[in-house]
């Protein structure tokens, strides 16, 4: 596509329930990256992918965060038995060569209650 | 912790004046980036310098950067309404450590 597809764009879960967000990175991007944001605060680092590479998973916050991706193809980012804290928008970014020319999604807005 | 900080944290101007943020970051980098965030949602890449780069223009802005003093500052020059955004200030720090670090972002309102 042209550029990087988020879904869902808003997503209301009640507290303990998992989530699964999705993220369409650009064809042929190898660099895809998963980002937190609290309301009115900065960008969090979640974890990155390159290719084929072990992924850079240093920025998830706990064992209930995990991301997939296949190749270089979509990313999944689940979070288990959510919480009021994991309130957040949830942005997806793909570089065809990392770290330069990020294209960012719409993000995903998580409400959890 | 976040690398990059930005000040102010919000700034409200005139249109047609110009508008100057600043970011500082801790840690060595490799290049240093600006973005804009419109109503909470995806940010849009606006100019990348590197390390080795003192100042770079695009259009109405212009960035420079200090290693010296792990600093770099973003200016808007005729600020018009449709400035109005968040800008964040992103670091890397190279081969090996590509992952991009943002800032706490500068809330910029321009009053018409």
């Amino acid at each position: 596509g042209a550029g990087v597809s988020q879904s869902p764009s808003n997503k209301v879960t009640e507290k303990g329930k998992d989530v699964e967000l999705r993220c369409d990175p650009i064809s042929g991007h190898t660099a895809l990256y998963w980002y937190r944001q609290r309301l009115g605060q900065g960008l969090e680092f979640l974890i990155y992918f390159q290719g084929n590479s072990a992924p850079d998973k240093s920025g998830l916050p706990s064992d209930r965060f995990s991301a997939e991706r296949t190749g270089e193809s979509v990313s999944t980012l689940t979070i288990q038995r959510t919480q009021q804290e994991d309130s957040a928008v949830y942005l997806c970014a793909s570089s065809l060569v990392a770290p330069y020319g990020y294209t960012f999604g719409s993000g995903t807005r998580l409400t959890v209650v | 912790s976040q690398q990059g900080e930005e000040d102010p944290q919000a700034l409200s101007i005139q249109e047609g004046e110009n508008a100057t943020m600043n970011c500082s970051y801790k840690t060595s980098i490799n290049n240093l980036q600006w973005y804009r965030q419109n109503s909470g949602r995806g940010l849009v890449h606006l100019i990348l310098i590197r390390s080795n780069e003192r100042e770079k223009h695009s259009g109405r802005l212009r960035v420079t950067l200090d290693t010296s003093k792990k600093s770099s500052s973003l200016l808007i020059t005729a600020s018009r309404a449709a400035d109005t955004a968040s800008y964040f200030c992103a670091t890397d720090g190279g081969f090996g450590n590509e992952k991009l670090t943002f800032g706490t972002g500068t809330r910029l309102t321009i009053i018409p």
